[in-house]
């Protein structure tokens, strides 16, 4: 079974702070790494797709690391805001199937 | 363009019975994957569907069972319901199904409670 672990489980800050979260995954047979933002009764949203070592991506105040090496991406989260209060879910995808391999995400809450 | 939608929103069964969850790709989509979350996890892959066939399958057993239809709709069937079948299912399409490195699209997902 292939292991995508997300740190931390849950988080709360003050509107302002700024905050990132981790997902950790196998470092071999890398093909895609997705992040997802998925607020309370609505559907996921993707964020980001990375597939190559080294990549970062950014949406307004959102960006991503990527270390395929060492298998672990970063997410970060600049000023952030109540509406980005939300479940952060990262997954993989691997090179030997189409499957997504889901962490059990990190939930946000801003704080006003 | 619209969005992928899933049917019904909740569903409450009883342990043995069976049910049929349903699906509708986001337009202009052929491949739809079916994911459950069970509390406190992250979705746990069911199994894909790629131009009704399909297309790759997680660790569930064969009491979970799938069809797409030619206008790229999908069905989940789960037979003979287990208490630890309660979970939302997720559904998620995407343009297409092999090596595609673009994201999947998510509905809101079936809340299903095995009584």
């Amino acid at each position: 079974i292939l292991n995508v672990e997300q740190s931390p489980q849950s988080l709360h800050v003050q509107e302002g702070d700024s905050t990132n979260f981790t997902c950790s995954f196998p470092s071999s047979n890398f093909y895609a790494l997705h992040w997802y933002r998925w607020e309370t009764a609505k559907s996921p949203e993707a964020l980001f797709v990375m597939t190559l070592n080294g990549d970062e991506k950014k949406k307004g105040r959102i960006s991503a690391t990527l270390n395929t090496k060492e298998g672990y991406s970063y997410l970060y989260i600049k000023g952030s805001q109540p509406e980005d209060s939300a479940t952060y879910l990262c997954a993989f995808n691997s090179n030997t199937g189409n499957q997504f391999y889901f962490g059990t995400g990190t939930s946000l809450t801003v704080i006003p | 363009e619209t969005g992928v939608t899933q049917s019904p929103t909740h569903l409450i069964k009883t342990r043995g019975q069976q049910v049929t969850l349903r699906c509708s790709s986001q337009s202009g989509h052929n491949t739809v994957s079916w994911y459950q979350q069970a509390l406190g996890q992250g979705p746990q892959f069911i199994f894909q569907y790629y131009r009704e066939e399909e297309n790759g399958r997680g660790n569930f057993p064969p009491r979970f069972s799938g069809l797409q239809f030619p206008n790229y709709s999908s069905e989940l069937n789960v037979n003979a319901l287990e208490l630890d079948d309660s979970a939302l299912y997720l559904c998620a399409s995407s343009p297409t199904g092999t090596r595609y490195l673009g994201t999947q699209y998510f509905g809101p997902g079936t809340r299903l409670t095995v009584l």
